[in-house]
């Protein structure tokens, strides 16, 4: 098992511009979260996929966007860049959000998207 | 609104002294606190969960409920727990995302 894997690994954009990251769960967990960690700082939770749907969201703007395929993979979206959107973009994921005593609270994370807008 | 502080960005200790590194959290109802860990060059993984009331590679952390916090303790440190220690929080009985403080960079000295 490959674990959470994410793409690209790295990549830099510019003002304005959109962004598509990816992102395959852990075999056996169909729930994924993206965070996104700014340099020096801890991970901040963006949103929660479950069922092709978005569960929970965090503090981030509308440009933030997500999807979650029938396969639990999940991409997120950013549209109109900005500077301050560098950072890098960690996916996490965990089992079933409704499967009980399952739900232990522990993630597993991906090695993380990095983003750069120049 | 939940809130995890880190007030060490970084710890240095030599190896066989105690560590405590230490969080403190805000929340008006029943959290759950987590000890994630990163190790140079490997992704972000869980340490430890309050409610398991486990010891991992000889860490432990008590929630203390009247001072808000969940310390992360070990009597002895090892030079293999150098590494970023970061504590998080979720609201008691969900599935919601994690609250992260901002990580003690902890370095074992030899």
């Amino acid at each position: 098992d490959a674990g959470v894997t994410q793409s690209p690994t790295h990549l830099i954009k510019t003002r304005g511009q959109q962004v598509t990251l990816r992102c395959s769960p852990k075999s056996g967990h169909d729930t994924v979260s993206w965070y996104q960690q700014a340099l020096g700082q801890g991970p901040q939770f963006i949103f929660q996929y479950y069922e092709e749907e978005e569960r929970q969201r965090g503090n981030f703007p509308d440009r933030f966007s997500g999807h979650q395929f029938p396969n639990y993979s999940s991409e997120l979206n950013v549209n109109a860049l900005l500077l301050g959107d560098s950072a890098l973009y960690l996916c996490a994921s965990s089992p079933g959000r409704d499967r009980g005593f399952l739900n232990t609270g522990e993630l597993f994370f991906g090695e993380g998207s990095r983003l750069t807008v120049l | 609104a939940q809130r995890v502080t880190q007030p060490e960005k970084l710890l240095s200790v030599f190896k066989g002294a105690p560590v405590e590194l230490k969080c403190n959290y805000s929340y008006s109802g029943s959290p759950e606190l987590f000890w994630y860990v990163q190790y140079s060059r490997q992704r972000l993984q869980l340490l430890l969960r309050h409610i398991s009331r486990e010891s991992i590679k000889g860490f432990t952390a008590d929630l203390n409920k009247g001072e808000t916090s969940f310390h992360l303790k070990k009597p002895f440190a090892q030079e293999e727990d150098s590494a970023m220690y970061y504590c998080a929080l979720r609201s008691g009985g969900g599935a919601d995302g994690l609250t992260f403080g901002k990580g003690t960079h902890l370095i074992i000295q030899p």
